[in-house]
């Protein structure tokens, strides 16, 4: 299985400021159609997972712009470009360009 | 809007068969190239992909859990359901279930997850 690999697990944040989670890929993320199926998620406490960004870069409806995935290959950020006490949550990658999907460990996103 | 919602029993012995059933409204589970999946979250642990099932009934399961799990769907009532059998206290999770979004063959869950539903294996 495709081991995702994501830092830092716990991610204090002053309200306001920016924040950037990495994911790293045990194998390249590209598929055979040259696209690479890299999503991330937000789970909000006590809430379902909700998808953030697909394809690495593209913002799912709704999603407000200060959220920005980039990355290549095995290589990926999702970066937060201003902290809002409504980020708080766990941030996962996931992977779908491999059998099976599988997820990172994730990242604990709290305010300082 | 399509909402999911997961149902079934929330305390299973051990040795037994966990069985939770998946309802979806605003939307047939038939239409679209949409698959349909279960998703697990231990207590405090990260996020375990089980399989998916497609309206014609057609699975893909995880290989760590594909000797125990059994997806299957109802068009009929617009459900799909999981079994897995021969449950440990590993087992205990909160079960998703979501629908999968598909480009060129490669399917991933997407915007719609249910609430989830906390299952415990215990005696």
């Amino acid at each position: 299985d495709v081991v995702m690999t994501q830092s830092p697990l716990s991610l204090p944040v002053t309200l306001g400021q920016p924040a950037s989670i990495s994911c790293r890929s045990s194998q390249s993320l590209v598929y055979s159609d040259g696209n690479t199926y890299l999503n991330w998620f937000q789970q909000r406490p006590g809430q379902s997972p909700r998808r953030l960004i697909y394809k690495v870069s593209n913002r799912d409806s709704g999603v407000s712009d200060r959220f920005s995935g980039s990355g290549s290959g095995t290589d990926f950020t999702l970066k937060i470009s201003r902290v809002e006490a409504e980020d708080v949550g766990v941030y996962y990658c996931m992977q779908a360009t491999h059998w099976p999907i599988t997820f990172g460990l994730g990242t604990r996103l709290e305010i300082k | 809007q399509v909402q999911l919602q997961e149902s079934g029993p929330g305390l299973v012995k051990p040795s037994q068969t966990l069985s939770l059933t998946c309802s979806v409204s605003g939307g047939s589970i038939s239409s679209g190239t949409y698959y349909w999946t279960w998703v697990r979250q231990p207590a405090g642990k990260g996020l375990e992909w089980i399989g998916r099932i497609y309206a014609s009934g057609s699975t893909n399961l995880n290989p760590s859990l594909r000797s125990r799990v059994t997806i299957s769907v109802d068009t009929s009532k617009n459900q799909f359901s999981l079994k897995l059998s021969s449950v440990t206290a590993a087992d205990t999770a909160v079960y998703y279930c979501a629908r999968s979004e598909c480009t060129n063959g490669v399917c991933s869950p997407s915007t719609y997850w249910g609430q989830g539903t906390l299952v415990t294996v215990s005696s």
